[in-house]
């Protein structure tokens, strides 16, 4: 069993839509949980970054935590097409620099107009 | 404000032949530098990391090798490329307290 699981999609919403995307995980020692998002060839760029359970919002993005499941979820309002991209979780045990990330395989998002 | 560089963005290489990827971090000092590969449908697998000049852990045994000349410096090299050392490579840097910042990546294909 991967220590994150993923679903790859792909997901296609219509522009204006809801979208949740979901990671799954085994390890509850991960305290730190990360959203990247990843445009085609290009590197994963910084989404959220959220500690232990609950909600971070930041915009149209929000960040929910619920440890006790081992379960963590992006949502993403009022989508766009500019949202289309490939979506990693990523966590960690520690914050310290040296605490590995590790990552689930990615969703990939298609927001259509 | 800090930004990761990493070079080039694309290579061809023949079997056999050397690697050099290089990464560079400005705007700090002392970072933890990580090199990544990401494979289709297999999400990022961490290589190695380095927490300062000629230090470094190596996460995989494989082909590939990783040095760290200067403090905002990380290569990753190889001496004779394989067919499955074809991937896309990233170099990673964090802050303490935050998540992973990434590099733009180099896609490599080794014919």
């Amino acid at each position: 069993q991967k220590e994150v699981e993923q679903d790859p999609g792909p997901l296609s919403v219509p522009e204006g839509a809801i979208v949740s995307l979901n990671c799954t995980y085994s390890n509850s020692a991960f305290q730190y949980f990360m959203w990247y998002r990843q445009y085609s060839r290009k590197g994963p760029e910084l989404l959220m970054y959220t500690y232990s359970s609950g909600n971070k919002e930041d915009g149209r993005f929000t960040a929910q935590v619920d440890k006790s499941s081992k379960y963590i979820s992006l949502f993403i309002r009022d989508s766009q097409p500019s949202d289309s991209a490939t979506y990693l979780c990523a966590m960690r045990i520690t914050a310290g620099t040296a605490s590995k990330l590790t990552f689930g395989t990615g969703t990939r998002l298609q927001v259509t107009l | 404000s800090q930004t990761i560089h990493q070079w080039p963005a694309t290579l061809v290489q023949p079997v056999g032949s050397p690697l050099s990827l290089e990464c560079t971090v400005e705007g700090t000092s002392n970072p933890n530098l990580y090199w990544y590969r990401q494979a289709a449908g297999r999400g990022l697998q961490l290589l190695f990391y380095s927490v300062g000049i000629g230090q470094i852990s190596s996460e995989v045994p494989q082909n590939l090798s990783a040095s760290r000349p200067q403090d905002r410096q990380f290569i990753l090299s190889s001496k004779k490329l394989l067919l499955s050392d074809s991937g896309f490579y990233l170099c990673a840097w964090n802050p303490i307290g935050a998540g992973a910042f990434f590099g733009q990546g180099t896609r490599l294909t080794v014919v």
